[in-house]
């Protein structure tokens, strides 16, 4: 069981907008910033959103982080099917001294 | 474009050793916090362990400890991890990945993983 909770699946068709939420708790998204990762099927995983809402170089506009409290959210707009992929939330957890990650989200492009 | 290599992994026998490898090449290795993070087979990414920039500093998570040890020579841009007592649920894929400091779970660079199965 992981200490950050996403929902296992998300889907939506082609131009459309999803998000997918990372819940926590004060040790880890309530006092340190949340990054999330992409990881294409096969393939390792990418920094995706950095510090929260920083998108990295290289990365299109149409994803989109935030955080609010003890939970986070990615967002992205214009969905395309090159996105189907899993999608994790990371955290500095204070009380187990560590990054933590939400169990991933698959997403479908339907 | 910075890069980094893994090596090292294989099928190993429950309770036997093995040590993986990543060379980091296209930046200043010297610099930055590395970490080893694990993926089973159709699950999600754990962290294993980190390793402050110049080596002084480390950090396991509780499954790992007293059986990994985390370690790098700046000198050749090589990343290491020693799994001792290794377990059937130490199965995964291996990650190394460029960490922002000791405190961090941001990891702008990673391998393309290395695959470690632990069986009789």
């Amino acid at each position: 069981q992981s200490v950050l909770t996403q929902p296992p699946s998300a889907s939506g068709t082609p131009g459309q907008r999803v998000t997918i939420s990372c819940s926590g708790a004060s040790s880890n998204i309530g006092s340190n910033t949340v990054n999330w990762y992409q990881q294409l099927p096969g393939t390792a995983p990418k920094l995706l959103i950095s510090d929260n809402n920083q998108r990295p170089s290289g990365v299109p506009d149409r994803f989109s982080g935030s955080k609010s409290g003890t939970s986070a959210s990615l967002a992205i707009i214009g969905l395309q099917s090159e996105d189907e992929a899993d999608y994790y939330c990371a955290a500095w957890d204070d009380s187990l001294n560590g990054p933590v990650f939400g169990g991933g989200t698959k997403l479908t492009v339907l | 474009q910075a890069q980094l290599v893994e090596s090292g992994g294989g099928v190993v026998q429950p309770g036997k050793s093995l040590r993986l490898s990543c060379a980091a090449s296209e930046f200043t290795f010297s610099s930055y916090a590395m970490y080893w993070v694990r993926q089973a087979p159709g699950k999600g990414l754990e962290w294993v362990a980190a390793i402050s920039y110049d080596g002084s500093k480390n950090s396991y998570r509780d499954s790992v400890k007293g059986r990994f040890t985390i370690s790098r020579d700046n000198s050749k841009n090589m990343l290491y991890v020693q799994m001792n007592s290794l377990r059937a649920e130490d199965t995964a894929v291996y990650y190394c990945a460029r960490g922002w400091g000791m405190s961090s779970s941001r990891f702008d660079c990673w391998g393309q993983g290395t695959l470690v199965t632990v069986s009789s």
